[in-house]
């Protein structure tokens, strides 16, 4: 069975750092693009950032340069590092396997991440 | 970017309705779309993916259309357990984007 459990979320001030965790089994998650996607309470879907099987990686605008994407194949792990957190990135960050063409087929429960002071 | 609306924003429905959702690309995405449901609490599920495709272990009451830039979900006759919040997706070319949504409640 497929399943992806997303950690790390928690209360952080302005300016914080935090480093959210996926941990993926069930699967060859070597083979998978990951991607991380987010949902402010109450309200629609952000797509936040992607890595690829090569290791590419791909960023919402509005984290580009704060928040930086990684896995590591031998943990099953997918990462992320979001800096200099502001009070709009406040959501429920969602880790989600991506089974081909874009296509998030499966999903975490979602960490939640509250930035204020 | 490319943007993603559907509409309407909101639909009221009753059980065995037949409930159609538009959604609009801002430029042409062939049929990379999908859609999703989400319930409160729960994490989005995908129903359809390649504009028409269904999901393993989705109903068949779901159905999807389009091509380009417009699309559609139709459920065909509405059920209870479907009452949720229906979002649709490009995946066409970063960065991905999402629909603004569509909450689908009882009448």
């Amino acid at each position: 069975e497929v399943q992806l459990v997303e950690s790390g979320g928690g209360l952080v001030q302005p300016g914080g750092s935090l480093r959210l965790s996926c941990a993926a089994s069930g699967f060859s998650f070597s083979r998978y693009d990951m991607h991380w996607v987010r949902q402010d309470i109450g309200k629609g879907l952000e797509w936040v950032s992607s890595i690829g099987t090569a290791g590419d990686r791909y960023y919402a605008g509005s984290v580009k340069g704060r928040f930086t994407i990684s896995r590591e194949n031998v943990k099953n792990s997918l990462y992320l590092q979001m800096n200099t957190l502001r009070a709009g990135d406040t959501a429920v960050y969602y880790c989600a396997r991506d089974f081909g063409s874009g296509y998030l087929d499966y999903w975490g429960q979602g960490t939640l991440v509250t930035v204020s002071s | 970017d490319i943007q993603m609306t559907q509409s309407p924003s909101s639909v009221s429905a009753s059980v065995g309705d037949r409930v159609t959702i538009t959604c609009r690309a801002s430029q042409g995405i062939s049929s990379w779309l999908a859609w999703y449901q989400q319930k409160p609490g729960r994490a989005p599920k995908l129903l359809i993916y390649a504009a028409s495709s269904l999901q393993s272990g989705v109903p068949s009451r779901f159905s999807g259309s389009g091509s380009g830039t417009d699309f559609t979900l139709t459920i065909s006759s509405l059920q209870p357990e479907d009452f949720a919040t229906y979002y649709c997706q490009q995946g066409t070319s970063f960065p991905f984007t999402f629909g603004p949504g569509t909450k689908v409640d009882i009448k």
